[in-house]
């Protein structure tokens, strides 16, 4: 598609409960970046990926997050046992590294944690 | 973390109005983006300038970069109230590269 897609659009879930987010990147782009909007102003960067691999995982914590984006299907984001404090808007992002790398975003998934 | 600060945090201006934003790093960029983000709504890509360019135009759109200085201003000509959003620049170290944002600007245009 032309759009970059992110379901659901929000997402409630108990402490300790599974949270599972998905993204389809725009068609043709290789790039897929997931962020963390916590706060209204602060982006915090969680995971790349190039195709099906993943490309720098510098911002993930690695205990309760991991993230797969596996050949035709959506790449998804899963946060086991989520806490108060992942409560926070994900967005997913896709670029095409031919051109000059803009990042397009989806319109996020909004997790409220109780 | 942030990269850098955007000044002013909110700036508050009447329709018609030009409105410019400023936005600094911390370091070396290969690209500086800049988003905006309606209330509760994602990003819309804007504009981005490479680190060779010193100047980009979009529409009403006008984007500098300085280098040397580590700064970048957007300036919206004759603003409109559809314009009312947060403005984000975010820069990327790489083509491919992750995106550190700065910290936003709250424009609000008032009719």
């Amino acid at each position: 598609g032309e759009e970059v897609a992110q379901t659901p659009k929000h997402l409630v879930r108990g402490e300790g409960q599974k949270a599972k987010l998905y993204c389809a990147p725009i068609k043709g782009h290789s790039y897929v970046f997931w962020y963390q909007q916590v706060l209204k102003n602060e982006f915090k960067f969680l995971i790349s990926f190039q195709n099906e691999n993943v490309f720098d995982e510098t911002g993930m914590p690695k205990e309760r997050f991991s993230a797969k984006c596996l050949p035709n299907s959506p790449c998804s984001l899963e946060i086991q046992a989520t806490k108060l404090e992942d409560s926070a808007v994900y967005f997913c992002a896709s670029s095409q590294r031919r051109e000059d790398g803009e990042q397009y975003f989806g319109p996020g998934t909004r997790l409220t944690v109780t | 973390s942030q990269q850098g600060e955007e000044d002013p945090q909110a700036l508050s201006i009447q329709e018609g109005e030009n409105a410019t934003m400023n936005c600094s790093y911390k370091t070396s960029i290969n690209n500086l983006q800049w988003y905006r983000q309606n209330s509760g709504r994602g990003l819309v890509h804007l504009i981005l300038i490479r680190s060779n360019e010193r100047e980009k135009h979009s529409g009403r759109l006008r984007v500098t970069l300085d280098t040397s200085k580590k700064s970048s201003s957007l300036l919206i000509t004759a603003s409109r109230a559809a314009d009312t959003a947060s403005y984000f620049c975010a820069t990327d170290a790489w083509t491919g590269s992750r995106l550190t944002f700065g910290e936003g600007t709250q424009l609000t245009v008032n009719p």
